[in-house]
């Protein structure tokens, strides 16, 4: 069953603590995306990868930090410097020859 | 920087058709996409455009394209509560940069 997971749902985190968002996908793509979510807005990105060991930064990367030492797997942690880090939380993959983008379920992170 | 515009709101009764709009400014777009978004979940993509078509269709679904305009549209026929979700036009020319509207939130009344 292919597909991309993010776990967990909903995180809840002390402000000043850093916090790490899951993303796995067994799609066999090489891209995989972050984006954050707040209402009534579309989706800014974050980070993004191309291939395992490489990354770039998006739109909106200052107080995030992520890794891709596999290709199925790239974690977001939002660190302490993020100043407002309570959003929604996509990640996506793809790379495929229409760059269409494939999501998982997002995690709500919640800091207070 | 390019700008992916959609009205936020659009209400219909159920069974009527339902048409979305969105207006891009890249002109070197190569594709657009629509994605539904439910309740606190991931955006599903619904269909996608090449950039030297004017329509697509897929069941229910019809996307327009006007390329000289700059006008993506997606209509909904037959329109069931179950449609009710936020709606996203999206557009790409490569792997690393996609542009999303601030979604547009179908609501379909009884």
């Amino acid at each position: 069953d292919g597909g991309i997971t993010q776990s967990p749902k909903y995180l809840f985190r002390k402000e000043g603590q850093n916090v790490t968002l899951s993303c796995e996908q067994n799609l066999n793509h090489d891209a995989m995306y972050w984006y954050r979510q707040d209402p009534g807005q579309g989706l800014r990105l974050i980070y993004y990868s191309q291939i395992v060991n490489d990354f770039q930064k998006g739109d909106i990367a200052e107080g995030y930090s992520v890794s891709r030492e596999k290709k199925e797997s790239f974690p977001l942690t939002v660190t302490s410097a993020q100043k407002n880090p309570t959003a929604f939380y996509l990640c996506a993959s793809g790379g495929g020859r229409n760059y269409e983008q494939y999501f998982g379920p997002g995690t709500r992170l919640t800091v207070t | 920087g390019e700008d992916v515009e959609q009205s936020l709101f659009l209400s219909v009764r159920e069974g009527d058709s339902s048409v979305i709009n969105c207006t891009y400014t890249d002109s070197s777009s190569t594709y657009l996409y629509w994605y539904k978004q439910e309740p606190g979940a991931g955006l599903q993509l619904l269909t996608y455009i090449f950039s030297n078509m004017d329509m697509k269709q897929d069941q229910r679904l019809t996307v327009l394209l006007n390329k000289k305009d700059k006008h993506l549209s997606l209509r909904i026929a037959d329109t069931q509560t179950g449609d009710s979700a936020i709606y996203f036009c999206a557009e790409s020319y490569n792997n690393n940069d996609m542009r999303f509207g601030a979604g547009t939130r179908l609501t379909v009344k009884p």
